[in-house]
């Protein structure tokens, strides 16, 4: 069964400081993982998405890497913001013919002006 | 990416009451999936809605407490029933546009159950 491991769970940083999430798994028998954000009472909206074949995704000042055999993968935010405060989660998708996705628990971010 | 719509987006219901949730995406999409997140806590699979057949259950759900329907391939329900307060927690619709790619989440939906 595939577990799926954030650290740090909680993270409070100041203003314009470079920080990583980090996120553990498992099974390394990946199709891709995901990494989203959760603000406050809403849904879930996608940052980036990794297939197994790929080594790191960029989008703006995200940047996510993924070693699948080790099974690690991290979120990297440049410059951090204080509209970058929320729950971020990490989510592997199975093998086979089962895409389903494997969440994390989340870490929760603060960005303090 | 696909837009989902979910309703109701909170609701509080009463013990033992039953409530039917539903997700409307604005395309169609190959899987639909639902998820619960309960306090505190990660998403959770529930099961995968197939559309013509009947949903595909993950491990501790059953369909006589969460029935789903997927009558097309834009559409579907989720039916929590005979609530109980540890059914608090919120609802996620997500679809999947072609397998292995990236899935989306609706805004959810807040049951409280008192």
């Amino acid at each position: 069964k595939q577990e799926v491991t954030q650290i740090p769970a909680a993270l409070s940083v100041p203003e314009g400081e470079n920080l990583v999430l980090n996120c553990s798994f498992t099974d390394s028998a990946i199709y891709n993982l995901q990494w989203f954000r959760q603000d406050p009472g809403k849904g879930l909206t996608s940052l980036l998405l990794i297939q197994s074949s790929q080594r790191e995704q960029t989008s703006g000042r995200l940047n996510a890497s993924l070693d699948k055999s080790s099974g690690r993968s991290t979120l990297y935010i440049a410059a951090s913001q204080p509209g970058d405060s929320a729950t971020y989660l990490c989510a592997v998708g199975g093998g086979g013919s089962n895409y389903k996705l494997t969440f994390g628990k989340g870490t929760l971010l603060t960005v303090n002006p | 990416s696909a837009v989902i719509s979910q309703k109701p987006s909170r609701d509080i219901c009463q013990r033992g009451t039953s409530l039917t949730i539903q997700c409307q995406v604005d395309s169609q999409v190959t899987m639909m999936f639902w998820y619960r997140q309960q306090p505190g806590q990660s998403l959770t699979l529930i099961a995968t809605a197939n559309q013509g057949s009947e949903a595909t259950y993950e491990s501790g759900f059953v369909i006589d407490k969460f029935p789903i329907s997927r009558p097309n391939l834009t559409f579907s329900t989720l039916t929590v029933s005979n609530m109980s307060p540890e059914d608090s927690s919120i609802y996620l619709c997500s679809v999947e546009e072609d397998p292995g790619n990236t899935i989306y989440f609706g805004e959810g939906s807040w049951l409280t159950v008192v």
